[in-house]
């Protein structure tokens, strides 16, 4: 079945540092990748997404590049802000059909410190 | 719009008591999710909808849980009786067309304690 392993945390940085949390997966076919961000009190939501190989998401100077060869998604961002601590995660939608379900990782809480 | 909504944000209650909790999906949206969220085991698909109708509950814990959606603005997640280990966050989350497909859009949760 599908499934996706993002790295451990917690990650704790100081601001300007650059982030990055892995991600990998495992799926049958061509699944669409996401990452999602969950602040303090909040719900889920959508940071960026992918749907095909070699794509590049990017939002609020997050990226992430879905590469086939690796299984992978890494979320990176150059220099980091207070305002992003957050708990961040990666998953996976099932390609074609009507499945609309998604996988999720098992978040990635980041702290930023001033 | 104004986005998936849930109801309570905040519901404390004594173990053996039924519990409701409540989503309104974004409109137009036709497929709707339940989760549960805990620190020991993340993020659970609980169950999900499609024009209504239940897809897969496999995730629903045990009978104690049950989920309806009567209508397509609408869909409760009841327990009962509640225990002390189905205090979690719940969400509610929505999504829709073809071209946003996977797209998942959360509420802001119920945070239920059961003493």
């Amino acid at each position: 079945g599908n499934s996706v392993t993002q790295m451990e945390g917690p990650v704790t940085l100081s601001e300007e540092a650059f982030l990055t949390i892995n991600c990998t997966y495992t799926a049958t076919g061509y699944p669409s990748l996401f990452w999602y961000v969950q602040y303090p009190g909040e719900g889920l939501q959508l940071l960026l997404k992918a749907t095909k190989a070699d794509d590049k998401g990017s939002n609020k100077g997050f990226e992430a590049t879905y590469r086939k060869e690796t299984t992978s998604f890494h979320l990176e961002k150059g220099s980091v802000q207070v305002s992003d601590s957050a708990v961040y995660f990666c998953a996976l939608g099932a390609s074609g059909g009507s499945n609309y379900k998604l996988t999720f990782g098992k978040g990635t809480l980041l702290t930023v410190n001033p | 719009d104004a986005g998936v909504i849930q109801s309570p944000r905040h519901e404390v209650t004594e173990m053996g008591q039924e519990v409701t909790l409540r989503c309104k999906p974004i409109s137009g949206h036709d497929y709707l999710f339940w989760y549960r969220q805990t620190m020991m085991r993340g993020l659970e698909l609980l169950i999900y909808f499609n024009n209504n109708v239940p897809i897969d509950d496999s995730g629903m814990p045990e009978d104690r849980f049950s989920a309806k959606m009567p209508n397509a603005s609408f869909s409760t997640l009841k327990i009962q009786p509640s225990e002390p280990r189905d205090s979690a966050v719940y969400f509610c989350a929505s999504s829709g067309t073809v071209l946003a497909k996977n797209i998942q859009y959360f509420g802001a949760g119920t945070r239920l304690s059961v003493l």
